[in-house]
């Protein structure tokens, strides 16, 4: 099956500066989700992107799926404490399985 | 309501003991799933099941029996689990089948313990 991988694994990021999270897999994906979970809590739907070359927004949030529908970033903004949580990819392969990366852990300094 | 439901939140059990996890949701869905997660880990497929039929299993061991009674529950039956069965055990449901491009919505999961 196919695997999704996800970096950085941590992310220390100093309140209003900007950070991208990377995903990559090693099939062609119909489709890739990403969610955020906060600590102590479960995941929770950001969004999902099906098109080849899509992107997408959410405020201070970028998301884009590659051309070639195997690759995936997340782009944030001006960070703030808001945003600290652990930042999953979830790749849907044609399997029709969901696969989650490792996770972009987000620490915010204020 | 767009929530689903877990119960219990916190479990402990002994390695002889049976219990069950049990989840609901009244969104509607066709597919719902069982994740397994470990503490700073993604969270792992176990079982997924589409119109109330079970559609995968992700190779999990016997100790672990999903039940799906009617399009709304499912439920999680354990029994003779080990020590590194202790995970965080999510249960998530979507729109349509499996194959549909949809959001998972998840519940907030049982924290189980084996002692």
């Amino acid at each position: 099956g196919q695997q999704v991988m996800q970096i950085p694994q941590y992310q220390h990021v100093q309140e209003g500066e900007d950070f991208t999270t990377y995903c990559n897999s090693s099939t062609t994906l119909s489709n890739i989700q990403w969610y955020k979970q906060r600590p102590g809590g479960h995941p929770v739907f950001l969004i999902q992107l099906v098109k080849s070359g899509e992107v997408k927004k959410q405020k201070r949030l970028t998301f884009q799926f590659g051309e070639a529908k195997k690759n995936s970033s997340l782009h944030i903004t001006a960070t703030q404490t808001t945003d600290v949580g652990t930042y999953f990819c979830a790749g849907r392969g044609h399997d029709y399985k969901l696969s989650f990366g490792a996770g972009t852990t987000v620490t915010v300094r204020a | 309501d767009t929530e689903v439901t877990q119960t219990p939140k916190h479990l402990v059990m002994g390695m002889t003991n049976k219990k069950s996890l049990k989840c609901e949701q009244h969104m509607g869905h066709r597919a719902m799933y069982w994740y397994k997660q470990k503490a700073k880990k993604p969270p792992e497929l176990m079982f997924v099941y589409s119109y109330e039929k079970l559609s995968i299993n992700e190779s999990v061991p016997s100790r672990f029996s999903p039940e799906c009674p009617n399009s709304s529950l499912l439920n999680l039956h354990l029994h003779a689990l080990q020590p590194e069965d202790s995970a965080l055990y999510l249960c998530a449901s979507s729109q349509g089948d499996i194959r549909g491009d949809t959001e998972a919505f998840f519940g907030q999961g049982t924290r189980l313990t084996v002692v």
